[in-house]
């Protein structure tokens, strides 16, 4: 079974720039995370997708970020303009959606490490 | 809200046994999960507790104790491989079940 994908591993941009991360969940798995992680601590959510609806974007700063899962199977996290402080690895996960409010264990992708200059 | 704390840093010997613990306060908890995070990787899943007592798979085994708020993790016959960080991360159903991390625990195997 194939892993979560994601591309590019690596950007380097410019503050004020714009940057898309891609992510290819495992197939079948209906839910979809987005976290962002800084060196030295752990992954923090945010977006959730059920399907191509978002179930939780509240730490989304909406302001720069975006995100859309379109046809509920790939998505992309735009950030436009980028700062500083954005410089971290992304993270998308995915998970079997069980029911009831469930999902199953989730499944991390090899993350894109964004460095803000 | 919710907090996890965990040790940010632990050192142990090559064949001991090392214990991470995590502690959390959650309104709605729903599972605390263990993953393992090597430097520049993507987090893996280690291991998930639900109800209390011990989840044993191979040289791991993880705790929990819901009305302590207290999971540890437990690693046997430590290889050099194991150095890591140690994810702790708790589901909150009054949270939308979605999960929140602490900040790891950073794992250094010595010869």
């Amino acid at each position: 079974e194939a892993g979560v994908a994601q591309s590019p591993r690596y950007k380097i941009i410019e503050k004020r720039q714009s940057v898309a991360f891609w992510c290819n969940p495992i197939s079948g798995h209906a839910t979809l995370y987005w976290y962002q992680q800084i060196l030295g601590q752990g992954p923090k959510l945010l977006i959730q997708f059920q399907n191509n609806g978002v179930v939780d974007d509240s730490q989304l700063p909406k302001d720069r970020f975006s995100a859309e899962r379109l046809k509920g199977v790939d998505s992309t996290l735009k950030i436009q303009p980028a700062k500083l402080e954005d410089s971290a690895v992304y993270l998308c996960a995915s998970s079997r959606w069980t029911g009831a409010g469930h999902t199953d264990t989730q499944y991390f992708g090899p993350g894109t490490r964004l460095t803000v200059l | 809200g919710q907090n996890i704390d965990q040790p940010t840093e632990m050192t142990a010997t090559e064949g001991a046994i090392v214990q991470i613990n995590c502690t959390y306060q959650t309104s709605g908890f729903n599972g605390l999960f263990w993953y393992q995070q090597h430097a520049g990787e993507a987090p893996t899943f280690l291991s998930y507790n639900v109800l209390d007592g011990l989840e044993e798979k191979g040289r791991f085994s993880s705790f929990l104790s819901r009305s302590k708020g207290y999971s540890y993790l437990l690693l046997k016959e430590l290889q050099m491989k194991d150095s890591a960080s140690y994810l702790c991360a708790v589901r909150d159903r009054n949270a939308g079940n979605m999960l929140t991390f602490g900040g790891g625990t950073r794992l250094m195997v010595k010869p």
